[in-house]
């Protein structure tokens, strides 16, 4: 499965858009982006996924490049219980596991 | 909404011990996972199990075995827990045969070794 990259962490004011970057320069074309958070004392949670298409849900907007080397996923108003670890991950479409990378912190600040 | 509960949420066991982590999931879900999770490291796949009595090695199966006899559970064991096994384990869930269905993990175990 293709490696993603991801920044360390980032901060957000409460009530803007929080806008998390996600590169996958070596993605190929079965593969699936997937969106995860995980905040503190809790597991994982799933958030989105994406082939190519953007993608819209409850919780958050996943905008694809065109040639899917990267992404970014969009929590339109952020609140401080936004506040976690966000993992970008690559899955194959028969793929039989998931690699969960270090993710990005992002601290949601009033 | 589904639910993943794993039995304890804090565990401290002592070295040498025969360790059972316990993994209930409440919708019927094909696949079922155990990861561990410790600083700088992420996660890391211990084991799956995509259907009843049938199970498949992660990337760090080393000191683990699983068992699956009904499908809503699936158990970790530790045959002889060692300190290098103290970390937090995740018990997941996902729905069908591939692994596009989203996975819906439980909250957590910390295992302490002394």
């Amino acid at each position: 499965d293709a490696k993603t990259t991801q920044p360390t962490s980032m901060d957000c004011a409460e009530g803007r858009a929080a806008n998390l970057p996600c590169n996958h320069s070596t993605i190929s074309g079965n593969e699936y982006v997937y969106w995860y958070r995980q905040i503190h004392s809790q597991g994982p949670q799933y958030i989105i996924h994406g082939l190519k298409n953007n993608e819209t849900n409850e919780m958050a907007s996943l905008i694809i490049t065109e040639d899917r080397k990267s992404s970014t996923l969009i929590l339109p108003h952020a609140t401080l219980r936004d506040t976690a670890v966000y993992y970008c991950i690559v899955v194959k479409e028969y793929g039989n596991k998931l690699v969960f990378g270090a993710g990005i912190i992002l601290r949601v600040k009033s | 909404d589904v639910k993943v509960t794993q039995s304890s949420r804090y565990l401290v066991k002592r070295t040498g011990e025969k360790v059972f982590l316990e993994c209930v999931q409440d919708m019927d879900h094909e696949n079922m996972f155990w990861y561990r999770q410790d600083p700088g490291l992420g996660l890391r796949l211990i084991y799956f199990s995509y259907d009843v009595k049938m199970k498949e090695k992660g990337d760090i199966p080393e000191g683990y075995s699983v068992s699956r006899e009904k499908k809503e559970r699936f158990s970790l064991i530790l045959e002889s827990a060692s300190t290098n096994q103290t970390s937090m384990y995740l018990c997941a869930s996902s729905l069908d045969g591939q692994l596009l269905s989203p996975l819906h993990f439980g909250n957590g175990t910390r295992l302490t070794v002394t």
